[in-house]
């Protein structure tokens, strides 16, 4: 089943706004990553955090993890036109000698000009 | 330059023929994994290699196989294919699967 799950499923907002994506999973995890995906082509990666980390910063990119919620957050700060894209959380099951990484839905991105 | 190669990027093909799409790596990654992406479902792993000759299944294995004969590659195969296999199909690899992944291009299948 579908670990990561984003939210909002499309967000849509002004250039210079901030966009707020959540990402929320089921179980025990070893970190989250955040990855970045323009129309039709690769992931980009974006961010990592850590099981032990709580925040983390790149950029205008500020992501959070609340591993007592099982939900991590990404924000990004005074939005541009070229940010518009979806974005995806994974996560990273590290156990019993297998590592199996879940993507969620993804959040598309609208910025406005 | 570092890179995840996929090929073909477009294939459209008949059910029940059997296809390869083929994926390299020239980062020396340890770790590579197959996910197919649908419309509201996000991508799914597909398989994944911990390493040279250790693969093992992702979410939805079913109707796929692959081999990691050498460390830079990782094939997908379908040995029969059917339309619900359409899909848009990525690559990737990364240092271990604890690390950032790289992607392939990828490769848009179309079964009819």
């Amino acid at each position: 089943s579908q670990q990561g799950e984003e939210d909002p499923q499309a967000l849509s907002i002004q250039e210079g706004e901030n966009a707020t994506m959540n990402c929320s999973y089921k179980t025990s995890i070893n970190n989250l990553q955040w990855y970045r995906q323009n129309s039709g082509r690769g992931l980009v990666h974006l961010i990592l955090i850590r099981s032990n980390e709580r925040e983390k910063h790149s950029g205008r990119l500020r992501v959070t993890l609340d591993t007592s919620k099982k939900s991590s957050s990404l924000l990004i700060t005074a939005s541009r036109a070229a940010d518009t894209a979806s974005y995806f959380c994974a996560t990273l099951m590290n156990s019993g000698g297998y590592q199996k990484v879940t993507f969620g839905i993804g959040t598309k991105l609208q910025v406005i000009p | 330059e570092a890179q995840v190669t996929q090929n073909p990027r477009y294939l459209i093909t008949v059910t029940g023929k059997k296809l390869t799409v083929t994926c390299s790596q020239n980062m020396n990654h340890e770790y590579m994994s197959w996910y197919r992406q649908d419309p509201g479902l996000g991508l799914r792993q597909i398989y994944y290699s911990m390493n040279v000759e250790v693969t093992d299944k992702g979410d939805v294995p079913e109707g796929y196989k692959v081999s990691r004969k050498e460390k830079r590659n990782f094939p997908l195969i379908l040995e029969s294919p059917s339309p619900n296999q359409t899909s848009l199909y990525f690559c990737a690899s990364s240092w271990r699967g604890t690390t950032e992944a790289f992607f392939g291009q990828g490769t848009r299948l179309t079964v009819v």
